[in-house]
């Protein structure tokens, strides 16, 4: 089964809406952590938002929040008021078992998104 | 800027030919990662480095190889390179922490012609 999965392959938005990255994930660990990383056209790796499994509240950064529902084990990632330059590759990612020097990513297999202006 | 670096950008090279592709993490960093990006089969972890020492595989051939060095750079070595080597190398570095996020050089395009 795949640890990291997203459905889908590529979506088209409106600027400035909002939109939604879906992300499930499978993982029998009970540590574990969640992330999102965005690859532009350059093709460089950029962090964006950071969810810890014991973290209570959904992790936001600036227009980026993290819809954290651990029970359906989705990670989906927020958009608010999307931009032209939000337009890239979005990679969802989990950690599994957080041990102390062993931090490897298991990627899901990414979601185009083009801002549409 | 994330602070790994990744040498070189590009490499475009034969088949049955070896290469080495250089990374260096970010200051005081101690883990380093090598992912492979290629279209069919996504980003896959190859190996992890921790101060010098192998401390998870991934899905790397044998025909490739990678170590850590005193200095903490590190080389990703592959050999009898195949047409279907051809992807995106990354390297990423991170500090050990329980929460620490990877930081991703800008990747090595290795072409295989």
């Amino acid at each position: 089964a795949q640890k990291i999965t997203q459905t889908q392959p590529g979506m088209f938005v409106q600027e400035k809406e909002a939109v939604t990255l879906d992300c499930t994930y499978d993982t029998s660990d009970q540590s574990y952590g969640l992330f999102w990383y965005k690859q532009p056209s350059s093709g460089e790796m950029i962090f964006l938002i950071y969810q810890g499994s014991y973290d209570e509240q959904n992790a936001t950064e600036g227009r980026y929040s993290l819809n954290f529902q651990k029970a359906r084990k989705s990670a989906n990632l927020v958009i608010s008021a999307s931009q032209l330059g939000d337009s890239a590759m979005y990679f969802c990612a989990m950690r599994e078992g957080l041990n102390f020097g062993n931090e490897k990513l298991t990627f899901g297999t990414g979601t185009r998104l083009t801002i549409i202006p | 800027d994330s602070g790994v670096t990744q040498t070189p950008k590009h490499l475009i090279t034969a088949t049955g030919q070896r290469v080495t592709l250089r990374c260096s993490p970010r200051s005081g960093d101690l883990s380093v990662y090598w992912y492979q990006q290629s279209l069919d089969q996504g980003l896959q972890f190859l190996i992890q480095y921790y101060n010098g020492e192998e401390r998870a595989k991934g899905n790397i051939l044998e025909r490739f190889s990678a170590q850590q060095f005193p200095d903490l750079h590190s080389e990703l070595n592959l050999s009898s390179l195949e047409l279907g080597d051809s992807a995106l190398y990354f390297c990423a570095s991170s500090g050990g922490g329980l929460v620490e996020k990877l930081f991703f050089g800008s990747g090595t395009q290795l072409s295989v012609l």
